[in-house]
């Protein structure tokens, strides 16, 4: 069965950097997309960004363009979040979720369970 | 870029149909995709490409989207269908997702 498990969530003080990872199982991996979409306490879902299957494409929301690089590993499974320059406002519960694509249009119907960070000033 | 309007909340008696909608920009050329979240859970896909359902998913759930605006609607709701509803659809020219704001529907 498709299984995403996030890591390396915590607590980390504003200016400094982290890199969460998810690991992949149960699929193909490198024939999917895949993203980031997040969760502030409280609030809604916000789209981080997106990898594609191959790597070839990287998109972000505005508020992390500079900051934050995804990336993929497809010898290894893995997706990869790199975080510099955390901000308060970054703080969420961070999920992995892989691409539904069909008729043009495209979905996750898989998701991790989501890994917490929390940016401290 | 893309705007997606949803209301905060729902309130709906047990057995009853819920509708929820999802409104943006001609709404109705885009596909939309429907999930459900439960506190201190992971989004469930319920309803994606506007009408069909993931495997798993029961036929209460029902989506359409034939204009402003696109819904989805829970018929015979159950205690166990409250949660946040976002509805999303996907912006091809970047690959963003872009998601609603989120319905909250609770079953009294």
């Amino acid at each position: 069965q498709v299984q995403l498990v996030e890591s390396g969530g915590g607590v980390v003080q504003s200016g400094r950097s982290l890199r969460l990872s998810c690991a992949a199982s149960g699929f193909t991996f490198s024939n999917f997309g895949m993203h980031w979409v997040r969760q502030a306490p409280g609030k809604g879902l916000e789209w981080v960004a997106v990898v594609y299957f191959d790597g070839s494409n990287k998109y972000y929301t505005d508020s992390v363009r500079g900051r934050f690089t995804i990336s993929r590993d497809n010898s290894e499974n893995r997706l990869y979040l790199q975080m510099d320059s955390l901000r308060a406002e970054d703080t969420a519960v961070y999920y992995c979720a892989r691409d539904r694509c069909s008729r043009g249009t495209c979905s996750s119907e898989y998701w991790g369970q989501g890994t917490l960070v929390t940016v401290s000033s | 870029s893309y705007v997606l309007t949803q209301p905060p909340s729902v309130s709906v008696a047990p057995g009853q149909a819920a509708r929820l909608t999802c409104g943006g920009n001609n709404i109705g050329s885009k596909n939309v995709h429907w999930y459900q979240q439960k506190p201190g859970q992971a989004p469930v896909l319920v309803v994606y490409d506007d009408i069909d359902r993931p495997s798993g998913i029961p036929e209460r759930f029902s989506g359409s989207n034939s204009g402003n605006p696109a819904t989805l609607t829970i018929s015979r709701v159950e205690a166990g269908d409250e949660a946040d509803y976002y509805c999303q659809v996907w912006e091809s020219t970047s690959g963003h997702y872009v998601f609603g704001p989120g319905t909250k529907v609770t079953v009294l």
